[in-house]
């Protein structure tokens, strides 16, 4: 356990509206990342932020904002959800020394 | 794009029976991870090895590495049913960034 909850870890919501998950880390890690899994796709990555307020595009960013203020929350931003968005969020840390990934519980998201 | 390919997509066993499953992947890499999800959570880190390594044990893991075939296995030996899960292959191509590609995976049912 790296210290990584997420919130929601379930939300329902209509197509058009404006949708923000949150990943929160208790361990100072730089790098934070956001990914969407899918059924056949594995992980794919959205964004994924280096430090405070540095943050760059992944394979899947369109449709997605992200934010990092402060070094323990990283929020991933649906601008205006679509049906395509209907997915399993998941946040993920790195530290500076290990090569390995830490991931959050995941957030289910249903965009009707 | 997946930079990892899993084969097979499903894998079902008895338990005592080993698991292999098999990765390969396009471009040149730094390292090769393999994380395990069981169902409904987060990613779990397994093991990693390095671009100059060819084999890797960790308990009843055992993985290898072939970097002029793009391809890695992981091998569990004596499965027990709390091996049933997924199993995904995540490559590293060491940029500074420590972004990971992942395989669609492979799902694993062990059978008491």
């Amino acid at each position: 356990d790296a210290g990584i909850t997420q919130s929601p870890r379930h939300k329902v919501t209509e197509t058009g509206t404006p949708v923000t998950l949150r990943c929160h880390q208790t361990e100072n890690h730089r790098y934070m990342y956001w990914y969407r899994q899918d059924p056949g796709h594995g992980l794919r990555l959205i964004h994924y932020s280096y430090g405070v307020k540095d943050t760059d595009k992944g394979e899947v960013s369109d449709g997605y904002s992200v934010s990092r203020s402060k070094t323990e929350d990283f929020l991933l931003t649906l601008e205006s959800a679509t049906s395509s968005q209907t997915s399993v969020y998941f946040c993920a840390i790195r530290g500076s020394v290990k090569e390995t990934q830490y991931f959050g519980p995941g957030t289910r998201l249903l965009v009707l | 794009s997946q930079q990892g390919e899993e084969d097979p997509q499903a894998l079902s066993i008895q338990e005592g029976e080993n698991a292999t499953m098999n990765c390969s992947y396009k471009t040149s890499i730094n390292n090769l991870q393999w994380y395990r999800q069981n169902s409904g959570r987060g990613l779990v880190h397994l093991i990693l090895i390095r671009s100059n390594e060819r084999e890797k044990h960790s308990g009843r893991l055992r993985v290898t590495l072939d970097t002029s075939k793009k391809s890695s296995s992981l091998l569990i030996t004596a499965s027990r049913a709390a091996d049933t899960a997924s199993y995904f292959c995540a490559t590293d191509a060491g940029d500074s960034w420590g972004k990971l590609q992942f395989g669609a995976g492979t799902q694993v049912v062990v059978t008491p």
